[in-house]
């Protein structure tokens, strides 16, 4: 089974703080990606990578940047962590053939900033 | 935003009713998937029909796509309350690189 592991559940951070997100996952995907939940609008679509250090914007990039070192790993960063981050982060990761292709989610990080 | 729509927001049945979501999209696709999510969870893939499918069997789950109306519904037949939890249609748009996610419909399914 396809496992994708974020390495909090729950975190609360401060007004200012630089965040990291950190995703792993042990399926050798190609392609990785970063959402983030709110209640009434989905999942909205922040950076995805399709190979190590590369990366794509997806629709609410701003405040947010990434890093993709290793195909393992997807690091999602917030520079300076603002109340309006204040959210559920998921996590996906999928196999090769394109970004649209079944992807398998972490559990979530839910970030609280205050 | 090209983001679809989902309907019912929510849905209360009871156990052994079919529950039946609906998803409505923009433009052209080529494939639309389902997901499920249980509270405070990741989200767990349920069933992918592409675009040239009209129909898609799996399990006690039903999926059909109509591309002329740009709409997919997901029937579930026979309930049970574990089958409560929210669920997500995702749209492949042509032409787009990554999938785009619908706001979701709670199902609710009292015992």
């Amino acid at each position: 089974d396809v496992k994708v592991t974020q390495s909090s559940r729950y975190l609360v951070k401060r007004t200012g703080e630089k965040v990291f997100l950190e995703c792993v996952q042990d399926m050798d995907h190609e392609n990785m990606f970063w959402y983030r939940q709110d209640p009434g609008l989905g999942l909205r679509l922040i950076y995805f990578s399709y190979d190590v250090k590369m990366k794509e914007k997806g629709d609410i990039p701003e405040g947010y940047s990434v890093s993709r070192e290793k195909k393992e790993r997807f690091s999602l960063i917030l520079e300076s962590a603002s109340t309006n981050q204040t959210s559920m982060y998921l996590c996906a990761s999928s196999r090769s053939g394109g970004p649209q292709n079944i992807q398998y989610f972490g559990a979530g990080t839910r970030l609280s900033v205050l | 935003s090209q983001q679809g729509e989902e309907d019912p927001q929510a849905l209360s049945i009871q156990e052994g009713e079919n529950a039946t979501m609906n998803c409505s999209y923009k433009t052209s696709i080529n494939n639309l998937q389902w997901y499920r999510q249980n509270s405070g969870r990741g989200l767990v893939h349920l069933i992918l029909i592409r675009s040239n499918e009209r129909e898609k069997h799996s399990g006690r789950l039903r999926v059909t796509l109509d591309t002329s109306k740009k709409s997919s519904s997901l029937l579930i037949t026979a309930s049970r309350a574990a089958d409560t939890a929210s669920y997500f249609c995702a749209t492949a748009y042509t032409g787009r690189r990554a999938l785009t996610f619908g706001s979701g419909t709670r199902l609710q399914v009292q015992p």
